[in-house]
């Protein structure tokens, strides 16, 4: 079945650093979603990024979808302590069914 | 506007004993789809239902089962349950179907032992 993969699976950064996740999956993807999870929360949606090569920007926040639409990332310039969450990736396939990546768990020191 | 409700928030029960949540969409929203998050790991699909329809279901057993009723709310049921089945399970809504941003609720944290 589709596999959605990301990594790193932790990332501890000092507050002011950057910090980039990648995603990949098994199968092609119609579109790509990243949600955060902030600690005992729930995900929250980020962005939806449906065009190969697309790349959008949110604040510090820069997402960008890959060529072939197998794989994304997620880049965060100068780290602050409120970013500190687990980040996901999710895509549909060719089916409704949206399959979540494994996560990287973002901690940021002050 | 209120957000995705789920009812409980947290449930103990014991191995065998089979277990109802419940999840209220966004008012408007039309698909609900069910996760299961089990601790450090990312949200496993389940199911996903539209219009009352069964659109998507995920590698669960049969143990697990869910419905969609006219005004959208939704219920996921599980029976014979095992201590693996100890997991924070999330509701989602969206407005259509598939390809779509999804509004999580809060979850309901079910411990079994």
């Amino acid at each position: 079945g589709q596999q959605v993969m990301q990594i790193p699976q932790y990332q501890h950064v000092q507050e002011g650093e950057d910090f980039t996740t990648y995603c990949n999956s098994s199968t092609t993807l119609s579109n790509i979603q990243w949600y955060k999870q902030r600690p005992g929360g729930h995900p929250v949606f980020l962005i939806q990024l449906v065009k190969s090569g697309e790349v959008k920007k949110q604040k510090r926040l820069t997402f960008q979808f890959g060529e072939a639409k197998k794989n994304s990332s997620l880049h965060i310039t100068a780290t602050q302590t409120t970013d500190v969450g687990t980040y996901f990736c999710a895509g549909y396939s060719n089916t409704d069914k949206l399959i979540f990546g494994t996560g990287t768990r973002l901690q940021v020191f002050p | 506007d209120a957000g995705v409700t789920q009812s409980p928030t947290h449930l103990i029960k014991t191995r065998g004993q089979h277990v109802t949540l419940r999840c209220s969409p966004i008012s408007g929203h039309k698909s609900v789809s069910w996760y299961q998050q089990v601790l450090g790991q990312g949200p496993q699909f389940i199911f996903q239902y539209y219009e009352k329809e069964e659109r998507g279901r995920g590698n669960f057993p049969d143990r697990f089962s869910a419905r969609q009723f006219p005004n959208y709310s939704s219920e996921l049921n599980v029976n014979a349950l095992l201590l693996g089945d100890s997991a924070l399970y999330l509701c989602a809504s969206s407005l259509v179907g598939g390809n779509t941003e999804a509004f999580f609720g809060q979850g309901t944290r079910l411990t079994v032992v």
